[in-house]
């Protein structure tokens, strides 16, 4: 059982670049989400989804794409990175959405320059 | 104004001290709250739920005050092994999917 894994766990683009951050899990938790974790800042919701083929926004959606084909994964698409997306990554799961415990992958540190 | 706000630290504290941090928000309608804590370099992870009754998991202990929006953590006899940043989350009612967390508080356990 590994939980919730995250691939890459370093990136570096450039300005312009776009790129697709894994997400899966194997807990079969139907709620799934993106953060990102800037200092000062806290984690903020991208986008989360609370089944296969349903998505919504969070709090800082803009610049960034998701989908859910499967419950196991859930990858974020950056379509023109930009230095303001400089930032840790975190997806994190859980059984039925956010008045449950989230479980979170690893991380991605990416850096766009 | 942040919807839930805390105070970043670093509280810098000696082994065996008695900690507490506090955590407002400004969502009169957050129905779930949760400490998380999050290791450098680390992803964040549960520590625990906070119910409206307060609760009690060994050293910790964590409350809520619905009249004053805040949630507290209390950590007695503090270990090394806590040195770590505590951030706490609050989930609106009717928006379940929707976490917000603090920022984060700093805590850096000495000998």
């Amino acid at each position: 059982n590994a939980g919730v894994t995250q691939t890459p766990k370093f990136q570096v683009l450039k300005t312009g670049q776009s790129m697709t951050l894994q997400c899966a899990q194997d807990m079969n938790h139907e709620y799934m989400s993106w953060y990102r974790q800037d200092p000062g800042m806290g984690l903020r919701l991208i986008h989360y989804s609370v089944g296969a083929g349903i998505t919504d926004q969070g709090e800082v959606p803009n610049g960034y794409n998701v989908s859910r084909s499967t419950t196991e994964d859930f990858p974020l698409r950056l379509l023109s990175a930009a230095p303001s997306q400089t930032s840790v990554y975190f997806c994190a799961s859980s059984s039925t959405g956010g008045h449950y415990e989230q479980y979170f992958g690893p991380g991605t540190r990416l850096t766009v320059t | 104004r942040k919807e839930v706000e805390q105070d970043p630290g670093p509280f810098n504290v000696p082994e065996g001290a008695t900690v507490a941090f506090n955590c407002t928000y400004s969502n009169s309608a957050s129905q779930s709250f949760f400490w998380y804590r999050q290791d450098c370099r680390k992803e964040p992870k549960l520590l625990m739920s906070v119910y409206s009754s307060g609760n009690e998991d060994g050293r910790f202990t964590a409350q809520l005050n619905r009249a004053s929006q805040y949630i507290s953590l209390l950590i007695r006899d503090s270990k090394l092994s806590d040195s770590a940043t505590y951030l706490c989350v609050a989930v609106p009612t009717g928006t379940a999917s929707k976490l917000t967390f603090g920022t984060g508080t700093r805590l850096q356990v000495t000998l």
